[in-house]
């Protein structure tokens, strides 16, 4: 599975919208983008996934470049709640390769 | 719609005794893996199991620890002789079918105290 980099923390204010960036420049393109939360020692909540084009579901947008390099979580309207680990993984297809691998994610932090 | 379910939550064990954790999958979900997490670090794959089978335990350490999933019933992930190294939470996750496309659920995680 490629490897991703994040940046370890950031800050948002209550209310706006939180974008979390990720790097997978290595991916093949029978890789998809997942995003993971982790609320505090909570079992990691499942977001968003996507291959190539744009995603939305109720919790967030998934913004990933043309070339795939990239991608973007956005939390449209950031609460107190949002408050966690976020994790960028980068899963292929390949039969029986199942597992996600997580890395150190971004601990975003929404300030009142 | 219930979704996945571990227990006990929390588990505390001797050194040298056995730990056993449950995990339920979500309704109509046949596959389990299982995750660890020790403190303060990132969550770790451990066994990826289908009905019956182990399909990847490329995440399990060599010695003590076993996971099944029977035809009927809950996924165990066995610990045997727990040593103090064993403290983490262990979080079950399920999905419905196979392939990459399809996403992982989460159960809440047994946390593990050895003492």
């Amino acid at each position: 599975d490629a490897k991703t980099t994040q940046p370890p923390s950031m800050d948002c204010a209550e209310g706006r919208a939180a974008n979390l960036p990720c790097n997978h420049s290595t991916i093949s393109g029978n890789e998809y983008v997942y995003w993971y939360r982790q609320i505090h020692s909570q079992g990691p909540q499942y977001i968003i996934h996507g291959l190539k084009n744009n995603e939305t579901n109720e919790m967030a947008s998934l913004i990933i470049t043309e070339d795939r390099k990239s991608s973007t979580l956005i939390l449209p309207h950031a609460t107190l709640r949002d408050t966690a680990v976020y994790y960028c993984i980068v899963r292929g297809i390949i039969q029986g390769a199942q597992k996600l691998v997580f890395g150190q994610g971004t601990r975003l932090t929404i300030n009142p | 719609n219930a979704g996945v379910m571990q227990n006990p939550r929390h588990l505390v064990r001797r050194r040298g005794q056995e730990a056993r954790l449950r995990c339920s999958p979500m309704k109509g979900h046949s596959h389990v893996y299982w995750y660890r997490q020790l403190p303060e670090e990132g969550l770790k794959f451990m066994v990826y199991l289908q009905k019956e089978n182990i399909i990847d335990e490329s995440g399990m350490p060599k010695e003590r620890f076993s996971a099944e999933f029977p035809k009927e019933g809950p996924s165990i992930l066995r610990i045997q002789q727990v040593v103090r190294g064993d403290s983490a939470a262990y979080f079950c996750a399920s999905s419905s079918r196979d392939g990459s496309s399809y996403e992982q659920y989460f159960g809440p995680g047994t946390r593990l105290t050895v003492t």
